[in-house]
């Protein structure tokens, strides 16, 4: 079993629709949540980053935690096209980052 | 200004060459990273270095040597290159290892003939 599962996706939804991705893991010494943000031919860049249970809000997006139930969600509103790329969840406790494979986000016109 | 940034972007070279990575950070960071991302987009690390000091090295080939000259820069070299290694190569830096989240930069495509 991989300590971080994600739904690879792809996921495509319409504008202006609410988006929400989810990752689940099994480590219980993960402590610091965060979502990157990938788009084609580029690094992943840093959206959210998270240490307690409970919601971060910056703009549109909304990061979640639940570390009972070891599940993580970020949610978008009012998607944009621009918002399309691939979403990669990341947590570590004390050592290094682990990745979730990532889900390939397309926000229709 | 580019934070995190390597080069080349890209590099299509044949197997069993010898090749480098050259990695920098202007943003005063302690700590930098290699990671390696494959076909399916999952980003694995390989190395972690803290002020110049290796502190993580996954179970890599020892054809890859990364090299720290200074807090600033993180190189990688590959040495007897092989299919296997064609995938992306991220470069990424934080203010600590402790807490801090990582910087990316835009990655250097690796392609083996």
């Amino acid at each position: 079993q991989k300590e971080v599962e994600q739904d690879p996706g792809p996921l495509s939804v319409p504008e202006g629709a609410i988006v929400s991705l989810n990752c689940t893991y099994s480590n219980s010494a993960f402590q610091y949540f965060m979502w990157y943000r990938q788009y084609s031919r580029k690094g992943p860049e840093l959206l959210m980053y998270t240490y307690s249970s409970g919601n971060k809000e910056d703009g549109r997006f909304t990061a979640q935690v639940d570390k009972s139930s070891k599940y993580i969600s970020l949610f978008i509103r009012d998607s944009q096209p621009s918002d399309s790329a691939t979403y990669l969840c990341a947590m570590r406790g004390n050592e290094k980052l682990t990745f979730g494979t990532g889900t390939r986000l397309t926000i229709i016109p | 200004d580019t934070a995190v940034s390597q080069t080349p972007k890209y590099l299509v070279t044949q197997m069993g060459n010898d090749k480098s990575i050259k990695c920098e950070q202007n943003l005063g960071h302690d700590t930098m990273y290699w990671y390696k991302q494959d076909s399916k987009k999952f980003l694995k690390i390989m190395f972690s270095y803290n002020n110049k000091e290796l502190i993580i090295n996954e179970t890599v080939p020892n054809r890859f040597s990364p090299k720290s000259p200074d807090k600033a820069h993180l190189n990688l070299h590959i040495n007897s290159l092989e299919l296997g290694d064609s995938a992306v190569y991220f470069c990424a830096s934080s203010q600590d290892f402790q807490n801090q989240p990582q910087h990316f930069g835009d990655g250097t495509r690796l392609s083996i003939l």
